[in-house]
């Protein structure tokens, strides 16, 4: 089954600082990997996705994400942070075969930016 | 317009009623989604339509009952519900392809 893994629960960083926010999947065939942001008492909004091409994938407000095979891992990262980038993050992948519109998220990880 | 509606934000509900969740989109996707969202966990798939048509029943008990009358509208209808079904609720859509999904902010549901 595909599934991916986001071994941190919170994730501090002081605004200005790069952040990382990691995720790990484990998948049967090409992954198909997501990033989702949710503020509070709001829904999920979309970042950027890896399907196939480049490792190196843009996304939006300043996020991009590093697809990495060998070590199935695709973490997500800002150069410098924002106070407004404190959030909850969703790493997600996508099912097989006639399950392709079933997204499954990890744990999440919650991100603080001080000022 | 890139957003997804849902009413109402705030319900709650005895085990006897029977209740209705509703979602709008106007993006012309053709797909749609339930999403069961307990507190600090993370989006649990309930269902999909495709074309209008149920493509995905992830095994949610029949006291949860999907319609899609349109390809704008997707409701859920609560009957008979229990205390532990108390969450949030998010509708989502996207083209079939399922590459990026746009949300709603949810329903909270609390179930007394």
């Amino acid at each position: 089954a595909q599934s991916v893994a986001q071994p941190e629960d919170q994730v501090k960083v002081a605004e200005g600082n790069p952040l990382t926010v990691k995720c790990t999947y484990s998948v049967s065939g090409n992954p198909y990997l997501f990033w989702y942001v949710q503020y509070p008492n709001r829904g999920l909004q979309f970042l950027l996705k890896y399907i196939t091409g480049d490792n190196l994938v843009k996304g939006s407000y300043g996020f991009e994400a590093e697809f990495n095979k060998s070590q199935t891992s695709f973490h997500l990262k800002k150069p410098s942070a924002l106070v407004s980038d404190s959030a909850l993050y969703f790493c997600a992948v996508r099912g097989l075969n006639t399950g392709f519109q079933k997204l499954v998220f990890g744990t999440g990880t919650r991100l603080l930016v001080s000022p | 317009d890139t957003e997804v509606t849902q009413t109402p934000k705030h319900l709650v509900m005895g085990m006897t009623n029977k209740k209705s969740l509703k979602c709008e989109q106007h993006m012309g996707h053709r797909a749609m989604y339930w999403y069961k969202q307990k507190a600090k966990k993370p989006p649990e798939l309930m269902f999909v339509y495709s074309y209008e048509k149920l493509s995905i029943n992830e095994s949610v008990p029949s006291r949860f009952s999907p319609e899609c009358p349109n390809s704008s509208l997707l409701n859920l209808h609560l009957h008979a519900l229990q205390p532990e079904d108390s969450a949030l609720y998010l509708c989502a859509s996207s083209q079939v392809t399922a590459e990026k999904l746009f949300f709603g902010s949810g329903t909270q549901l609390s179930v007394l």
